[in-house]
């Protein structure tokens, strides 16, 4: 079945630097896909919605100059979290949906990337 | 997206069934009913999703009660492996462009005793 593949599945990096995970759809073509976050024991919280070819739309409270969102071809979006701190230290996730199964199919979603920011 | 109510844990022997109660009063005629788990340390997947009539797939069954009020997802013979989060999720028909965004509430941590 598809497939969403996120890269890295981990990464440590220090307080001051930038850091960019990639997600990407296997086999089927996702002009949108959606970033989430979830910090420990909590939910799941859409970050912004990823648009190939145009700018993506940021959730209330995401800063967009932060968290750079690049969509640049139909199988590929990246995150990037820019001068992270430690209270960006989380669990981010990718998701996408195969078009070709029509207008009610599942959401499949990328194995996630560990963020630590020391 | 209609609000869910899921209790927040439960517990289960392991090879016993499992029944995950759902209740979702405010939803609507448009709405399916998504179920997803999350493992520990891993992105969520989509176990099943149905609007009015029962459904089955092979990991799980989903029943919806009459008026649509509540719903209850089945796992028949739980595994170690079936300890997840579970999340019921409403998800109104999209007729846009074929993609959607999923609100996840807390779902209901399920643990599995061997």
């Amino acid at each position: 079945g598809a497939v969403v593949s996120q890269h890295p599945s981990r990464v440590i990096c220090k307080s001051g630097t930038s850091v960019k995970i990639e997600c990407r759809s296997l086999d089927f073509q996702a002009t949108t896909m959606f970033w989430y976050r979830q910090f420990p024991k909590q939910s799941l919280m859409l970050m912004a919605t990823s648009n190939e070819g145009s700018k993506a739309t940021y959730e209330q409270g995401v800063e967009k100059d932060k968290f750079l969102i690049n969509h640049a071809s139909l199988t590929l979006s990246t995150l990037t979290v820019t001068s992270a701190h430690p209270e960006d230290s989380s669990f981010y996730i990718c998701s996408a949906r195969d078009p070709r199964g029509g207008e009610n199919t599942e959401a499949f979603f990328g194995q996630g990337t560990r963020l630590t920011v020391v | 997206d209609a609000k869910t109510t899921q209790p927040n844990s439960m517990e289960s022997n392991e090879e016993e069934p499992v029944h995950l109660p759902c209740n979702h009063s405010t939803i609507s005629g448009t709405d399916y009913i998504h179920w997803y788990r999350q493992l520990p340390s891993q992105g969520p997947e989509y176990v099943i999703h149905g609007l009015t009539s029962n459904v089955n797939n092979r990991m799980a069954s989903l029943a919806i009660a009459e008026d649509r009020k509540s719903s209850t997802l089945i796992l028949h013979r739980a595994t170690l492996r079936d300890a997840a989060v579970y999340y019921c999720i409403l998800r109104e028909i999209y007729s846009g462009a074929g993609s959607y965004q999923l609100t996840f509430g807390k779902g209901t941590k399920l643990s599995v005793i061997p």
